[in-house]
């Protein structure tokens, strides 16, 4: 397809499970993000790649969420031993190379913790 | 600290009239604004975006004003149209990340 994919859309998980995002940018797109929104709240950074390489991972909330990118192309944000205020939607997003460009959303996996 | 401010979480404006969503922002060093528009169930689209060297940029029904001294930027929107009922986000991107404000739920009246 021709934008960002991101899989599944909706997942239900059980506090202490663990769970994994996935997103497939648009083809060629070197800059990767992954953001979270909480509800009725604005995206919040998470995490950036370029390429492979993960440049800024400050936004990540704790330890039990990690994301990679092993071959530039398709990321996963993974987290463990989720607990309720993990419940979000998660964004993954996509650019091109270049400064001052806008990102391309996927439409978001929507994680509900019971 | 919220660095980019949406001071209002709705607004409603009738059909053909003039929509104006307003952004504040705390860093003076940003130097390039986004807007983006959120359907429900949808990520958000890119809408349209300024740079700081401007003052404003226009494209179609949707033009972007940009105050740097009073970091103060405004989305005008003209005719307003139903299919503009959204939440528009408000963005600045200083380096490697888009920081977004919350967000103003915008309801076109008929």
């Amino acid at each position: 397809g021709a934008g960002v994919s991101q899989s599944p859309r909706y997942k239900v998980a059980k506090r202490g499970q663990d769970v994994a995002l996935r997103c497939d940018p648009i083809s060629g797109h070197v800059s990767l993000f992954w953001y979270q929104q909480a509800l009725g709240q604005g995206p919040e950074f998470l995490t950036y790649f370029q390429n492979e390489a993960q440049l800024d991972k400050s936004g990540l909330p704790s330890d039990r969420f990690f994301a990679e990118r092993p071959e530039g192309s398709v990321s996963t944000l993974k987290i463990q031993r989720t607990q309720q205020e993990d419940s979000a939607v998660y964004l993954c997003a996509s650019t091109r190379q270049g400064e001052y460009t806008e990102a391309f959303f996927g439409q978001g996996t929507r994680l509900t913790v019971v | 600290d919220q660095q980019v401010k949406q001071n209002s979480p709705s607004l409603s404006v009738q059909e053909g009239r003039i929509s104006i969503l307003n952004c504040d922002y705390t860093n003076s060093m940003f130097d390039y604004f986004l807007w983006y528009k959120k359907y429900p169930a949808e990520g958000p689209t890119f809408l349209i975006s300024i740079s700081s060297i401007k003052d404003k940029n226009e494209d179609g029904r949707f033009t972007v004003f940009l105050n740097k001294s009073a970091k103060h930027l405004s989305l005008h929107i003209v005719p307003s149209q139903p299919g503009d009922s959204a939440v528009y986000f408000c963005a600045a991107s200083p380096d490697d990340k888009i920081i977004f404000g919350k967000g103003t739920r915008l309801h076109i009246l008929p």
